[in-house]
């Protein structure tokens, strides 16, 4: 267990709303991640923190931005929702040996943009 | 694009090994082997990796091929509960880890 949990765990918004979601670690990791996972798709990083007040884009970051402000905590914002948008996001932390690049996994949020 | 191949599904019995491949023809010098696998409902979970020798824990064993071209993600008795989708990952310092489609495992009781 890396204790990670993130909420909420299922939200349901309408288009045009802003959405925050959160992240918390228990371990003092230094790098974070958000994903999303869509039906048929493998988990595509959407961006990435490696310490406080630093982050990163990732691969599909357009209509998210990010913040960290304490080591614990990883916020995802959707300035203002779209369907497209509708996904199941997860976060991870990187833990194990130094130079090895395990990363754990959250329990996921389910959010919907109708 | 995912660096890597998988078999969209592979099918095996229960307490019977499983021998999951995995091409990476491009992989670098300083990209580690990754597996991690993702039960229904649930995030994925790290399973075990490698970067040149083969590796055993108690989840599974890896064994990389000499010119690192490939891999094979080794369950020895597979269980009713490793039924899930394993993505085999290349991973290096540039957090730039790629899940494919991967493998969907079935296992028959």
């Amino acid at each position: 267990d890396a204790g990670i949990t993130q909420s909420p765990r299922h939200k349901v918004t309408e288009t045009g709303t802003p959405v925050t979601l959160r992240c918390h670690q228990t371990e003092n990791h230094r790098y974070m991640y958000w994903y999303r996972q869509d039906p048929g798709h493998g988990l595509r990083l959407i961006h990435y923190s490696y310490g406080v007040k630093d982050t990163d884009k990732g691969e599909v970051s357009d209509g998210y931005s990010v913040s960290r402000s304490k080591t614990e905590d990883f916020l995802l914002t959707l300035e203002s929702a779209t369907s497209s948008q509708t996904s199941v996001y997860f976060c991870a932390i990187r833990g194990g040996p130094a130079g090895s690049y395990e990363q754990y996994f959250g329990p996921g949020t389910r959010l919907t943009v109708t | 694009d995912a660096k890597t191949t998988q078999p969209n599904s592979m099918e095996s019995n229960e307490e019977e090994p499983v021998h999951l491949p995995c091409n990476h023809s491009t992989i670098s010098g300083t990209d580690y082997i990754h597996w991690y696998r993702q039960l229904p409902s649930q995030g994925p979970e790290y399973v075990i990796h490698g970067l040149t020798s083969n590796v055993n824990n108690r989840m599974a064993s890896l064994a990389i091929a000499e010119d690192r071209k490939s891999s094979t993600l080794i369950l020895h008795r597979a269980t009713l509960r490793d039924a899930a989708v394993y993505y085999c990952i290349l991973a290096s310092n540039n957090n730039d880890m790629r899940f494919g489609a991967g493998t969907r495992l079935t296992v028959k009781p």
